[in-house]
């Protein structure tokens, strides 16, 4: 079965600092790949999506930047941190198959910019 | 933009009762209608989804009925439980290279003892 990852759980930094938050998928090969951040416990907003290595869509202009590295790894980076960036980030993939499909997400990082 | 608009933003049902949660969407390109249940500090995690070649579709307690021509669809929790209490948010979806979603703004359930 797949499952996934996020880390770190929870993140607590301060204005001007970096950021990375990592994902990963196991048990499936050539996902689909989104970020998305949940501000005050309520609706999702996509930041960036990737169908491959290396390729990356961003849905809205921000402070934030999306990498992929790996097939199955999925990198989110800021490198000044601004208090708006403070959010429930989370993960998730859709397989790559014909036809409509879910998107299947991780456990979620909550990050707190000071 | 395409939106997909979900009332209401919160719900209180006794414990037993049927929990009704709707959805309109504007975008009749949109061929898969996804929900999912999130608790607090958790991921939404994937309840139940309908194509629009079907009017119902259930899975337990949980019912999705979807009305094509009025671009409408609805889920509906039968003997509500405590444990349901969590936020719901329904999305459309297409056929596209990367599965896209849009989502509503999510209702706030609270399934009383």
């Amino acid at each position: 079965s797949q499952t996934i990852h996020q880390w770190p759980a929870t993140l607590v930094q301060p204005v001007g600092s970096p950021l990375s938050l990592e994902c990963t998928v196991e048990g499936t090969s050539n996902p689909n790949l989104y970020w998305y951040r949940q501000a005050a416990g309520r609706g999702l907003q996509l930041l960036f999506y990737s169908v491959g290595i290396g390729q990356i869509s961003s849905e809205v202009p921000q402070n934030l930047s999306a990498s992929r590295p790996q097939d199955r790894q999925f990198i989110l980076s800021s490198k000044k941190l601004l208090l708006s960036d403070s959010g429930f980030y989370l993960c998730a993939w859709s397989p790559r198959t014909s036809g409509p499909r879910g998107q299947y997400f991780g456990p979620g990082t909550r990050l707190t910019v000071t | 933009q395409q939106q997909v608009k979900q009332s209401p933003q919160s719900l209180i049902v006794q414990k037993g009762g049927i929990s009704i949660i709707n959805c309109a969407y504007e975008n009749t390109a949109f061929d898969y209608f996804p929900w999912y249940q999130q608790f607090p500090g958790k991921g939404p995690a994937l309840l139940i989804a309908i194509r629009p070649d079907v009017s119902e579709k259930k899975e337990g307690r949980f019912t999705i009925s979807f009305n094509k021509s009025a671009k409408q669809f609805s889920l509906h929790i039968m003997d509500s439980q405590p444990g349901d209490s969590a936020t719901y948010f329904c999305a459309g979806g297409m056929n596209s290279g990367y599965s896209t979603l849009t989502f509503g703004k999510g209702t706030m359930l609270l399934v009383s003892p």
